[in-house]
């Protein structure tokens, strides 16, 4: 069935390091892939997204890339800093069966990123 | 202004309730869904709807029914509470031609 997965639930690093978040998907249909931050007390946050014709993306001290090849993803922040501590959550969608509109966004189990000062 | 806005934020009852969440969005796009995230952070899908039709219903158990007046707006009920039914429950709108969901705040439900 369809699943997307992390390698790491968690992440501790040093302000201003760089931080890389990974995901596997095993659904090879999956052709468009997108990077959720979720603070406390608050809802998913749309962080960067990247689709199946794509293998890097990058948008302002994040960047996502995509491997298709080995079915991996991953989200690097550049210069990571205390407000960047959150709960990171990978997503994939897909095309439904007609191919005209696209399905249920799918989740992963998300990775707590702790940020040191 | 809050792009998807539900309330309450915060709703504790009792087993055996009756209780409803609602959900707006001011987006303008025509899919709205409902997901619950458990105690380990793990969001689900339960319930999406496209222009006020439902087009995906998760083996949400009958006491949970989405209500869709307008395709702005997105309500779920919740009969007969149970201790299980304890989550926090987002609402998002988005999706449409492949672009990313927007969530709300969450609901965060208690049944004691």
């Amino acid at each position: 069935g369809e699943s997307v997965g992390l390698h790491l639930p968690t992440l501790s690093v040093q302000e201003g390091d760089n931080s890389i978040i990974n995901c596997a998907y095993s659904n090879s249909a999956s052709d468009y892939f997108i990077w959720y931050k979720q603070e406390s007390g608050k809802g998913p946050q749309f962080i960067i997204d990247i689709r199946s014709n794509m293998d890097k993306r990058q948008g302002q001290r994040v960047t996502v890339l995509l491997n298709k090849t080995v079915k991996h993803l991953s989200l690097q922040i550049a210069a990571t800093q205390p407000g960047d501590s959150a709960v990171y959550f990978c997503a994939e969608i897909g095309k439904n069966a007609g191919g005209t509109s696209y399905g249920k966004l799918t989740f992963g189990q998300g990775t707590i990123l702790t940020v040191h000062p | 202004d809050t792009a998807v806005s539900q309330t309450p934020k915060y709703l504790v009852t009792q087993m055996g309730n009756d209780k409803s969440i609602k959900c707006e969005q001011n987006l303008g796009h025509d899919t709205m869904y409902w997901y619950k995230q458990d105690s380990k952070k793990f969001l689900k899908i339960m319930f999406s709807y496209n222009n006020k039709e439902l087009i995906i219903n998760e083996t949400v158990p009958n006491r949970f029914s989405p209500k869709s007046p307008d395709k702005a707006h997105l309500n779920l009920h919740i009969n007969s509470l149970e201790l299980g039914d304890s989550a926090v429950y987002f609402c998002a709108a988005g999706g449409d031609r492949g672009s990313p969901l927007h969530f709300g705040n969450g609901t965060r439900l208690t049944v004691t």
